[in-house]
């Protein structure tokens, strides 16, 4: 089945600065790629997502690149405000999954003023 | 429209206790999901289903049960509660289309302790 890494576990950045998370995926045929994030007590909640016929996607200050030869994405976020603090999960699907998504670690980030 | 909803939002449990956590959806998804979620940790699935009438096992069905017999409602029942099975749990649902997943969205989540 899918398995997905994310990478770093933590990450603290400077206000303003730029966040960047990356998760690898092993299944070749995953065509789906999320990103949730997940504030203290709340739900995981979808912030942008891709499809692997598109290799970068942007909102505002987050964007997500695809490499579907080397089977990693990326989450980038610029200029980073307190309120980007949370947890960020990666997730991978494939088109026979019946709509399930395998889940990275999260990465929790702290933004500090 | 709600979205997803779940109740109670807090349950405390005695070991050996069961109990049903409920789950309801009112954008006619065809796609409902239960994760559990421990603390600090990732989300993992406990049970999915695709439709009314259709469930499957995910990643660590046992101590649960689940029922589908509506689209809009997905229970999932705890039998002989154990202290390993404290974790906060969601629901989620999703629609199925021909480009294949889509975004899941997530109920607020049921906070259960058992002792």
């Amino acid at each position: 089945g899918e398995n997905v890494e994310q990478h770093p576990s933590t990450l603290s950045v400077q206000e303003g600065d730029s966040a960047v998370i990356k998760c690898t995926y092993s299944d070749s045929a995953s065509n789906y790629f999320p990103w949730y994030k997940q504030e203290l007590g709340k739900r995981p909640q979808l912030i942008i997502d891709i499809r692997s016929n598109v290799g970068e996607k942007k909102d505002q200050r987050i964007a997500v690149t695809l490499n579907k030869t080397a089977k990693h994405f990326s989450l980038h976020i610029t200029e980073t405000q307190p309120e980007d603090s949370a947890v960020y999960f990666c997730a991978a699907s494939n088109p026979g999954s019946w709509g399930k998504l395998q889940f990275g670690a999260g990465t929790q980030v702290v933004v500090t003023p | 429209n709600a979205g997803v909803t779940q109740t109670p939002k807090f349950r405390i449990l005695k070991i050996g206790q069961s109990m049903t956590l409920q789950c309801a959806q009112d954008m006619n998804h065809n796609y409902m999901y239960w994760y559990r979620q421990d603390p600090g940790m990732g989300l993992k699935l406990i049970y999915y289903s695709v439709g009314a009438g259709i469930t499957d096992k995910g990643e660590v069905p046992n101590g649960y049960n689940v029922s589908r017999s509506t689209t809009e409602y997905f229970p999932l029942r705890l039998e002989l509660a154990a202290p390993s099975q404290t974790s906060v749990y969601f629901c989620a649902s999703s629609y199925s289309s021909l480009a294949g997943s889509n975004e899941q969205f997530f109920g607020p989540g049921t906070r259960l302790t058992v002792l």
